[in-house]
């Protein structure tokens, strides 16, 4: 079946970028998402890109999709403290209405 | 709007017991989902509605877990009886449509069952 892996932690100091990585093994993935979780929240839909763009950026934020290595990236520049937090990535197929989540990267920032 | 409304936020209660979660989603959306998440299993689909119908329910873990959808401003998650491996954070998300904007979470409901 589906799947989307992403590494367990990253630990990064404040002021510098981090870079969160997910693969994704579904092929006709149409939608590809990041969501951000603190702690004793839900998730919170930080950003979306549709499988027909390479890259999208929303003010911090940069995710980058290489489509043929199923490859999805989140950029954050100049990382806060008030980043740290778990960042799940997750994906979302044409037709199919499932959204499949990965585990989770959880991100430290070291002030 | 207030978004997502799940009750209550904490729940502990005894082995054997009936658990019930109840779930407010965002008003016109079409799509409501239940989600269990775990350290050892990540987050798990357990089962979700659309137009208050259940369409898919293959990740409810067994006959103990069952969902209903009554209304569309309304969703119950009931867990009869509980035992201890069920303790999780449960999830409510509603969306519109067909998802491309993604989910609006719940803050969640922490179960424990002792």
């Amino acid at each position: 079946g589906e799947d989307v892996e992403q590494s367990l932690f990253l630990s990064v100091r404040e002021g510098d970028s981090s870079v969160i990585n997910c693969t994704y093994t579904d092929s006709s993935s149409t939608y590809l998402y990041w969501y951000k979780q603190e702690p004793g929240a839900g998730l919170q839909l930080l950003t979306y890109i549709f499988s027909n763009m390479d890259m999208k950026q929303d003010q911090r934020l940069t995710v980058l999709l290489n489509k043929k290595d199923k490859h999805l990236s989140l950029r954050i520049a100049d990382t806060q403290t008030g980043d740290s937090a778990i960042y799940f990535c997750a994906e979302s197929s044409d037709g199919g209405f499932k959204t499949i989540f990965g585990a989770g990267t959880r991100l430290f920032v070291k002030a | 709007d207030a978004g997502v409304i799940q009750s209550p936020r904490h729940e502990v209660t005894e082995m054997g017991q009936e658990v019930t979660l109840r779930c407010k989603p965002i008003s016109g959306h079409d799509y409501l989902f239940w989600y269990r998440q775990t350290m050892m299993r990540g987050l798990e689909l357990l089962i979700y509605f659309n137009n208050n119908v259940p369409i898919d329910d293959s990740g409810m873990p067994e006959d103990r877990f069952s969902a209903k959808m009554p209304n569309a401003s309304f969703s119950t998650l009931k867990i009869q009886p509980s035992e201890p491996r069920d303790s999780a954070v449960y999830f409510c998300a509603s969306s519109f449509g067909t998802g491309g904007s993604g989910y609006t979470f719940g803050s969640g409901t922490r179960l424990t069952v002792v």
